[in-house]
């Protein structure tokens, strides 16, 4: 298994509708899981930190399933301005390693 | 402003030619790291700094390839003899501890032409 994946998409949802973005993981002894909205030609932002088992700030729900090696991303009533690429990234599984492995993001658009 | 700063925001360039970036970490974060992002692609790691220390280097970081932070506050990242294949956006990002999601900086996109 890869150590971070995501389908890519494009999702394609209409204004409202609820989405949920998956991301695989290989590495089992990650403690923090983040996510990432990255819109086009510009810097990744972070949208939320995973620690435990979730976590919820607004429309905006993650959920850690450990015995899987997943986390969700779940977008409720989904707006124009949520169009972006959403990535996941964690903890490298090396040795000492300190940086996080990212994902190839998943693409969301929000139609009217 | 004091987020993460990145210039030069643009940078092109002819092959063989040497260029460096340079980034201003948020002043109360002591971990700097480089990314290298393609399109389609996610953040690719670099190097990482803990203060002026250069603790961890990718295999990507190839010899043409050296960063510095020089007093553990802004950090520079050259490439010499630059190849078409280096076009890409370089990231710059800092965060204050480990297991902390970083903060990055707007990049600076290379092109090599």
């Amino acid at each position: 298994r890869k150590e971070v994946e995501q389908d890519p998409g494009p999702f394609n949802v209409p204004e409202g509708a609820t989405v949920a973005f998956n991301c695989t993981y290989s590495n089992s002894a990650s403690q923090s899981f983040f996510w990432y909205r990255q819109d086009c030609r510009k810097e990744p932002k972070l949208l939320m930190s995973v620690y435990s088992s979730g976590n919820e700030d607004g429309r905006f729900t993650a959920q850690l399933n450990r015995a899987s090696q997943y986390i969700s991303l779940l977008i409720r009533d989904s707006k124009l301005s949520d169009s972006a690429t959403y990535l996941c990234a964690l903890p490298d599984s090396g040795a000492g390693s300190y940086q996080l492995t990212f994902g190839k993001g998943t693409k969301l658009s929000v139609i009217p | 402003d004091t987020g993460v700063s990145q210039d030069p925001r643009h940078k092109i360039t002819k092959r063989g030619q040497n260029v460096t970036f340079r980034c201003d970490p948020i002043s109360e974060h002591n971990r700097l790291y480089w990314y290298r992002q393609t399109l389609g692609q996610g953040p690719e790691f670099l190097t990482y700094f803990q203060n002026e220390a250069q603790l961890e280097k990718s295999r990507l970081l190839s010899d043409r390839f050296s960063a510095e932070r020089p007093k553990g506050s802004f950090s520079t990242l050259e490439i010499q003899r630059t190849e078409q294949g280096d076009s890409a956006m370089y990231l710059c990002a800092s965060s204050p501890g480990t297991g902390v999601g970083y903060t990055f900086g707007s990049g600076t996109r290379l092109t090599v032409v």
